[in-house]
């Protein structure tokens, strides 16, 4: 069975920093595409991030040179190392595995909350 | 940027097919897909490439993309369909998301 557990999130500072995870079970994290995608309380979903084979990624304009896509084959796990946070990155933040068709995302985690506020 | 413009929302009776729209600039030319949110849950992919169905998801989903739009079609719309829907497609390395249809059933 395919899982996806995020963790990691909850209440930070303006400009601070956080690691969320995303632990994966019932498929290997490093033969698939990994994404996250966001989401404002009340509003819409925000692609974020996708990671491809090896380490390649591409970002949102909105999280470019402040967020980081990583994973960790060992742990078969995925990251999103977050910098720099603004009080407009509050949201539930989901990982998701790219399907192998590409460019659609066929499994999800349950998400994490990340609240930047004062 | 590229953006993909849906009604904020839909009404239909039970039973009746309700058609969500999608809209993005020569969006036909690329693959769209659909999601499925019920409040408090993750998003469920509903659709893909256009017009597919992953394993699970009813007959009564279906999908086209033609021109500048592509279109969510629910044919005998249940109750448990209640749900924002979201159509999603890619821009030069970028994901894209509609801002989402709330589909209500009445």
């Amino acid at each position: 069975e395919v899982q996806l557990v995020e963790t990691g999130g909850g209440l930070i500072q303006p400009g601070g920093s956080l690691r969320l995870s995303c632990a994966v079970s019932g498929f290997i994290v490093s033969s698939n595409y990994m994404t996250w995608v966001r989401q404002a309380p009340g509003k819409g979903l925000e692609w974020v991030s996708i990671i491809y084979s090896g380490s390649s990624a591409d970002y949102a304009d909105s999280v470019k040179g402040r967020f980081t896509i990583s994973r960790d084959n060992s742990k078969n796990t995925l990251y999103l190392q977050m910098n720099s946070l603004k009080a407009e990155d509050t949201a539930v933040y989901f990982c998701a595995r790219v399907g192998s068709g590409g460019w659609y995302f066929d499994s999800w985690g349950q998400g994490t909350l990340v609240t930047v506020s004062s | 940027s590229y953006e993909l413009t849906q009604p904020p929302s839909v009404s239909v009776s039970p039973g009746q097919t309700a058609s969500i729209t999608c809209s993005g600039d020569k969006l036909g030319d690329r693959y769209a897909c659909w999601y499925q949110q019920k409040p408090g849950q993750s998003p469920v992919l509903v659709i893909y490439q256009d017009s597919k169905r992953p394993s699970g998801i009813p007959e009564r989903f279906s999908g086209s993309n033609s021109g500048n739009t592509a279109t969510l079609i629910i044919s005998g719309t249940q109750a448990m369909d209640e749900a924002d829907y979201y159509c999603q497609a890619w821009d030069s390395s970028t994901g894209v998301f509609g801002g989402g249809t709330k589909l209500t059933v009445l």
